[in-house]
């Protein structure tokens, strides 16, 4: 049964700075699936990491996928308010099966 | 507009009332799941929808109800609730298998209170 692990759960940062979100994914995962969602509102999709190695980037984001390591990053490049939200990584042992989401990291930017 | 609609936004119930739940989406994709989000727990999986066909449920208790009449809707039938079942209810789809490469579309969700 793949269980996945995001941590930190919470994270506080200045504007300006950078950080990382971790997540851990306990078995194999064709393919792994970062989420942001804004409070009251719906899951957005961000990126989707297919293989080893893969990286993506979209403004401020940049997230990347190690699958010997079961490990996927999200990391925050210069941090604006804009981007305090939720984020989810989910993770899928195979196209036919279901997301498996962590518990969220829920990121607040300040001034 | 995410492409995936879920009505109604809220919904107070009490816990002897019977209610439903839909979610309706246009974007081709032939999979409709039901997922579940309280406060302080991950985004549950409950139920899956493959081309109306129902391939998975979470163990879900049968005070929920799921109905998938064509690929584009679904329905989550509501009865004798209890409040641990407050949560935002949330839509998504998807096309199966390898045309899955772009993950689920979700809809705003369904904020249910039980009272």
């Amino acid at each position: 049964e793949l269980k996945v692990e995001q941590n930190p759960l919470f994270l506080s940062m200045q504007e300006g700075k950078n950080y990382t979100i971790y997540c851990n994914y306990s078995t194999t995962s064709d393919r792994l699936y970062w989420y942001r969602q804004d409070p009251g509102k719906s899951l957005e999709s961000l990126f989707v990491l297919l293989s080893n190695g893969a990286v993506k980037q979209e403004g401020r984001l940049m997230a990347s996928l190690d699958t010997k390591a079961r490990l996927s990053t999200l990391h925050i490049t210069a941090a604006v308010h804009d981007l305090s939200a939720t984020y989810f990584c989910a993770g899928q042992v195979t196209g036919n099966t279901p997301l498996v989401f962590g518990k969220g990291t829920r990121l607040s930017v300040i001034a | 507009e995410t492409g995936v609609t879920q009505t109604p936004r809220h919904l107070v119930m009490g816990m002897t009332n019977k209610k439903s739940l839909k979610c309706e989406q246009h974007l081709g994709h032939n999979a409709m799941y039901w997922y579940k989000q309280s406060a302080k727990k991950p985004l549950e999986l409950m139920f899956v929808y493959n081309f109306k066909e129902q391939t998975e449920n979470n163990s879900v208790p049968s005070r929920f109800s799921p109905e998938c009449p064509n690929s584009s809707h679904l329905f989550l039938h509501l009865h004798t609730l209890q409040p641990e079942d407050s949560a935002l209810y949330l839509c998504a789809s998807s096309h199966p298998g390898d045309r899955a490469n772009y993950g689920y579309t979700f809809g705003s969700g369904t904020r249910l209170t039980v009272v």
